[in-house]
């Protein structure tokens, strides 16, 4: 079975500041990759997703993402964080192929800005 | 605009009772999924549904049940069996098949659960 890793539980950065979550997954092919949001109270929204082709993608909210075959990774970056960024953060990962549909998500993590 | 709908937004459950919790989605999906929330543990999968009148069991099924009777509803009956039912829930819908499975999943607001 698929599992997927965010080692970090909760962030904190200051305003203007850089971010990078991680995000590793066991799985023993390349499978479809997507980073979601969740602010309290809400469901989860879509921030990017990555198929196949550039490894780097952008997504919504300035975010953007580099897939790493070698590194089993999926880390999410954003150059400067905006106090409204404060949210939770999943990776998920889904089987290439797979007819179940299904995702697997990490637990999560939480990202505090400092204004 | 399309969406996922899920009511009520706050729900409480008295000992030895069932509650369902409503999922309605208009983008029409195939595949429409349950998902339990709790801090620290991330989404797990409660039931999902790939085509009208079909579903299975997700990672954590026992005590919860499931209908699909209509491709656009999808809803959760919270059993007396679930010892501990507080919790956060999260409908989703996507399309299905094979050859969509590269598409995302999208999420309702959820449905928030707790025992008086």
């Amino acid at each position: 079975a698929q599992s997927v890793t965010q080692p970090d539980i909760h962030i904190t950065v200051s305003e203007g500041a850089s971010l990078e979550l991680r995000c590793n997954y066991s799985y023993g092919a390349t499978p479809y990759l997507f980073w979601y949001v969740q602010s309290p109270g809400q469901g989860l929204q879509l921030l990017l997703k990555y198929f196949s082709g550039d490894t780097l993608v952008q997504g919504i909210k300035g975010f953007e993402a580099e897939f790493k075959r070698s590194q089993s990774s999926f880390n999410l970056r954003k150059p400067s964080v905006h106090w409204s960024d404060a949210a939770e953060y999943f990776c998920a990962v889904r089987d290439r192929g797979s007819t179940l549909g299904r995702l697997y998500f990490g637990r999560g993590t939480q990202l505090t800005v400092w204004p | 605009d399309g969406g996922i709908t899920q009511s009520p937004k706050y729900l409480f459950r008295k000992e030895g009772q069932n509650v369902t919790l409503s999922c309605e989605q208009n983008l029409n999906h195939d595949a429409m999924y349950w998902y339990r929330q709790d801090p620290g543990q991330g989404l797990r999968l409660i039931y999902y549904s790939q085509i009208v009148n079909d579903f299975q069991k997700g990672d954590i099924a026992e005590g919860y049940s499931v209908s699909r009777e209509k491709k656009e509803s999808f809803p959760l009956t919270v059993t007396s069996a679930q010892k501990n039912p507080t919790a956060f829930y999260l409908c989703a819908s996507s399309t299905g098949g094979e050859a969509y499975s590269n598409q995302p999943q999208h999420f309702g607001d959820g449905t928030r659960l707790s025992i008086l």
